[in-house]
């Protein structure tokens, strides 16, 4: 069966920290890995990775996927609270099906 | 470019009752997938619709169904209500042009079974 766990599962931190969240997973037909930001609302895209070894960037945020390990993480540098929101990873298989892991919920205190 | 638009944004139901909710996705996206979010389960794939066709099924009873339209709106349809259908609804459309392409998410139907 596919599998897909985020950790932490929860994370607090104050305004300026760093984190690093993980995420990892078993899936049959792996295709790409997205990362997304949920608050009280739809899950708003963040990244799309698809090779190994290849940073993506955007602003204070990076991930990066291992597929030999079956791993990514997502980093967020200089945390603001406007971050505080739950992170959710999944890999995408065959068309769009996306399996989501439980995400991780993140709350930066100022 | 309008985003993911969903209807009803919030909906009440009783148990038994039977439910239909809307989708229209990005103009141009053919793919349209839908999702149940509980707080329970998490994010959970219901079925996607691709050029009117359903090319993926999630592990969801056949109270759950969906049918895409040729404008690519799509409507998914929930019979006999139980308690543990309430949940987030979420649709997601992609255009499926470009190999790899992401999925854009709606804000979602909140539904309620009473």
């Amino acid at each position: 069966e596919d599998k897909v766990v985020q950790s932490p599962l929860s994370l607090v931190v104050h305004e300026g920290d760093t984190v690093t969240l993980n995420c990892s997973y078993e899936v049959t037909n792996f295709r790409s890995l997205l990362w997304y930001k949920q608050e009280k609302k739809a899950p708003t895209f963040l990244f799309m990775l698809t090779s190994s070894g290849i940073e993506k960037k955007s602003g204070r945020l990076s991930s990066i996927l291992d597929k030999k390990e079956l791993f990514s993480i997502l980093n967020i540098t200089a945390t603001q609270t406007g971050d505080s929101a739950v992170y959710l990873c999944a890999p995408r298989e065959a068309g769009n099906m996306l399996t989501f892991g439980g995400g991780t919920r993140l709350m930066v205190k100022p | 470019k309008a985003g993911v638009t969903q209807t009803p944004r919030y909906l009440i139901k009783t148990r038994g009752q039977q439910v239909t909710l809307s989708c229209s996705p990005i103009s141009g996206h053919r793919s349209v997938s839908w999702y149940q979010q509980t707080p329970g389960q998490g994010l959970q794939f219901l079925f996607e619709y691709f050029s009117e066709t359903q090319r993926n099924k999630g592990n969801f009873p056949g109270r759950f169904s969906g049918r895409q339209f040729s404008n690519s709106r799509s409507e998914m349809n929930v019979s006999t209500l139980e308690l543990g259908d309430s949940a987030l609804y979420l649709c997601a459309s992609s255009s499926d042009r470009v190999v790899q392409e992401t999925q854009y998410f709606g804000p979602g139907t909140r539904l309620l079974v009473l």
